[in-house]
C-alpha cells in the first residue's frame, strides 16, 4: 500500500543553519503531497502542499519540490529559527480524504 | 478560521473504563478523522467519516468505535480503555480545496490509562 518515509529525528541545528529534511513515498496514483508541523502543544497544520510533479510548494520560508523520478519531497529551509522548533510530518494523499503521514521528524533549533 | 476543538487536553482514565473523546467542527466540513500518535509512529488513523452516520474503520480501528449524530460532532468512544490505548489522540476535519483535501486538526488529547 501507499506509504511515507522520512528520516528520523531529533534534527538539532543552531540558529540560521540550513535544514533539510528527507522525505520518500510509495504510491501506486499521483499523490498529492504534503508536510505538516506540529508545534508544542497544539495539533497539526498544513505547512505547505505540492499536487503534482514538479510543482513546488513553499510557505514560511519553508520549500519542498514534487520529485516523481526519485519519489521524493525533502523539506528544505535557507535559514532556520529558535521558532521553527516542532515536530515535522510529510504526508500524501492518493485518493478521497485520507492522508498517509509519516512518523515525523523533531526539529530542534539552539539560539 | 476553521475550529476544531477537542473536549479535554488531558484525560487520565482506569483500565475498563468506557471512555468518550469528543470532536466539534465549525466548517461545516464533510470528512472527519481520528488519528493516535504515538512516538516513532506518527498518526495512525483509527476511524473515519464521509458522512453523518458513516463511518469507515481506518488502519487501527481495535478497541474503538465512533459516533456521529450531527455533522459537526465526531465522536471516539474506547470500549473498555486498556493501558496500551495510552496516547495522544487527535481529530481533524477536511473538505476539497482544489485538486486536495487539507486537514485541519484540532489540539489533542492525551489520554493515559492507568
Amino acid at each position: 500500500g501507499d506509504s511515507v518515509t522520512q528520516m528520523e529525528g531529533p534534527v538539532t541545528l543552531s540558529e540560521e543553519a540550513f535544514l533539510t529534511i528527507n522525505c520518500t513515498y510509495t504510491a501506486t496514483g499521483y499523490p498529492s503531497l504534503f508536510w505538516y508541523v506540529q508545534y508544542p502543544g497544539e495539533g497539526l497544520q498544513l505547512l505547505l502542499k505540492a499536487t503534482k510533479a514538479d510543482d513546488k510548494g513553499s510557505n514560511k520560508g519553508f520549500e519542498a519540490t514534487y520529485r516523481k523520478e526519485t519519489t521524493s519531497f525533502h523539506l528544505e529551509k535557507g535559514s532556520v529559527q529558535v521558532s521553527d522548533s516542532a515536530v515535522y510530518f510529510c504526508a500524501l494523499s492518493d485518493r478521497a480524504s485520507k492522508i498517509i503521514f509519516g512518523s515525523g521528524t523533531r526539529l530542534s533549533i539552539r539560539p | 478560521d476553521v475550529k476544531v476543538t477537542q473536549s479535554s487536553r488531558y484525560l487520565v482514565k482506569r483500565t475498563g473504563e468506557k471512555v468518550f473523546l469528543e470532536c466539534v467542527q465549525d466548517m461545516d466540513h464533510e470528512n472527519m478523522f481520528w488519528y493516535r500518535q504515538d512516538p516513532g509512529l506518527g498518526l495512525r488513523l483509527i476511524y473515519f467519516s464521509y458522512d453523518v452516520k458513516m463511518k469507515e474503520k481506518g488502519d487501527i480501528p481495535e478497541g474503538y468505535s465512533v459516533s456521529r449524530e450531527k455533522k459537526e460532532r465526531f465522536s471516539l468512544i474506547l470500549e473498555s480503555a486498556s493501558t496500551n490505548q495510552t496516547s495522544m489522540y487527535l481529530c481533524a476535519s477536511s473538505f476539497l480545496q482544489g485538486a486536495f483535501y487539507e486537514q485541519y486538526f484540532g489540539p489533542g488529547t492525551r489520554l493515559t490509562v492507568t
